[in-house]
């Protein structure tokens, strides 16, 4: 069975520093990893996403993952922080027993203050 | 950019009362799921339904839940006889296909329903 870990609750960084939210899996197979990102009142957004290739991947607003096999993990990292950046972020793994299913952390509150 | 929406946004019930979570997925999308967050864990599958039948469906997934989608736009979700932990955010997502690792679900932003 696959799982991830997203062992940090919140984050907290301030504006224009760079930040990390970390995710870790484990699948028995290949992974399919994805960020997605949730605001107040809005459904989950789709952020980046690992396939194959090349271990940075780069996504919306600036933000990047760099995926390595080696260490099983999949961090989220943006250079320069932004208090628009807020909210909170899922991390996620695909069944790599085909279909779509999604496999998420528990999530990580990410605060970016002034 | 299209959307998936979600109805209601917050549901209050009384235990054993039946609910129908609502969904309209993007327009041309054509596998749907139920994901479900209680307060504080993670996001969880429920079920993925395709060519208006289940594909797949998890442990949480009894007898007491049931898809269907009536009408070839909306997709509901039924809660025949609510529990106190029925209590949580409930996501619909859909896709256009997932024969490659490449597909993204979109999410719409979740209904709550708090069971009393």
């Amino acid at each position: 069975a696959q799982s991830v870990a997203q062992p940090e609750d919140q984050v907290n960084v301030a504006e224009g520093n760079p930040l990390t939210v970390k995710c870790t899996y484990s699948v028995s197979g290949n992974p399919y990893l994805f960020w997605y990102v949730q605001y107040p009142n809005r459904g989950l957004q789709f952020l980046l996403k690992y396939i194959t290739g090349d271990n940075l991947v780069k996504g919306s607003y600036g933000f990047e993952a760099e995926f390595n096999k080696s260490q099983t993990s999949f961090h989220l990292k943006k250079p320069s922080a932004l208090v628009s950046d807020s909210a909170l972020y899922f991390c996620a793994v695909r069944d790599t027993g085909g279909g779509n299913k999604l496999t998420f952390g528990t999530g990580t509150q990410l605060k970016v203050e002034l | 950019e299209p959307e998936v929406t979600q109805t209601p946004s917050h549901q209050v019930t009384q235990m054993g009362q039946e609910v129908i979570l609502r969904c309209v997925p993007i327009s041309n999308h054509l596998y749907f799921y139920w994901y479900r967050q209680i307060l504080g864990q993670k996001v969880e599958f429920l079920v993925s339904f395709y060519n208006n039948e289940i594909s797949e469906k998890s442990e949480i997934f009894d007898d007491q839940f049931s898809v269907e989608r009536p009408d070839g736009s909306n997709f509901t979700l039924k809660i025949r006889s609510t529990k106190l932990e029925d209590s949580a955010m409930y996501f619909c997502a859909s896709t256009y296909r997932v024969n490659s690792g490449a597909n993204v679900l979109t999410f719409g932003a979740g209904s709550r329903l708090t069971v009393l």
